[in-house]
């Protein structure tokens, strides 16, 4: 069965400090993987996607996230963080094959100045 | 602007009444989904559909139905058998047949029971 997990709840960081948001998944096959933020009471913006090629998959608002087969894991990333990304972010997976997308259960980042 | 617009943005029911959520997207995708959110368990799928006139059922469907008469609206009906429907719903929509295309969210409905 397919599934994604964020092992963490909650992730604190000072801003500045570089941040990670860890997501690992279970799928067969080489799978599409997405990342997500959610700002309070709003939609889910897509962040930056994993398809092929180079491990490190550069996206919006300066994240980036590193593809790692070996461990099946595709862990957000940014060099400072800010304030402003305090949110709920979520990773999704979609098997190569067809199938849904299927996300993980959200990690609350908490940026403090 | 293409988006996806759900509304309302707020919505309350008492218990044993239908309720309909409305969904629209201008961006002249196929596919379409519904997604429930509940606070640490992510988002669930509860229908979703690939064209028009069909649609298929998602991991929680008891206690909801859907419609696709057309291509731009998909609307989620929460029935009286939905024993806990206080949630935050999500629509969303994507390109068919590409696996790679992200799904595209509008801003969500929160539903309350009174």
């Amino acid at each position: 069965a397919q599934s994604v997990a964020q092992p963490e709840d909650q992730v604190n960081v000072a801003e500045g400090n570089p941040l990670t948001v860890k997501c690992t998944y279970s799928v067969s096959g080489n799978p599409y993987l997405f990342w997500y933020v959610q700002y309070p009471n709003r939609g889910l913006q897509f962040l930056l996607k994993y398809i092929t090629g180079d491990n490190l998959v550069k996206g919006s608002y300066g994240f980036e996230a590193e593809f790692n087969k070996s461990q099946t894991s595709f862990h957000l990333k940014k060099p400072s963080a800010l304030v402003s990304d305090s949110a709920l972010y979520f990773c999704a997976v979609r098997a190569r094959q067809g199938g849904k997308l299927i996300f993980g259960q959200g990690t609350e980042l908490s940026v403090k100045p | 602007d293409g988006g996806i617009t759900q509304s309302p943005k707020y919505l309350f029911r008492k218990e044993g009444q239908n309720v309909t959520l409305s969904c629209e997207q201008n961006l002249n995708h196929d596919a379409m989904y519904w997604y429930r959110q509940d606070p640490g368990q992510g988002l669930r799928l509860i229908y979703y559909s690939q064209i028009v006139n069909d649609f298929q059922k998602g991991d929680i469907a008891e206690g909801y139905s859907v419609s696709r008469e057309k291509k731009e609206s998909f609307p989620l009906t929460v029935t009286s058998a939905q024993k806990n429907p206080t949630a935050f719903y999500l629509c969303a929509s994507s390109i068919p047949g590409q696996d790679v295309s992200e799904a595209f969210f509008g801003q969500g409905t929160r539903l309350t029971v009174v």
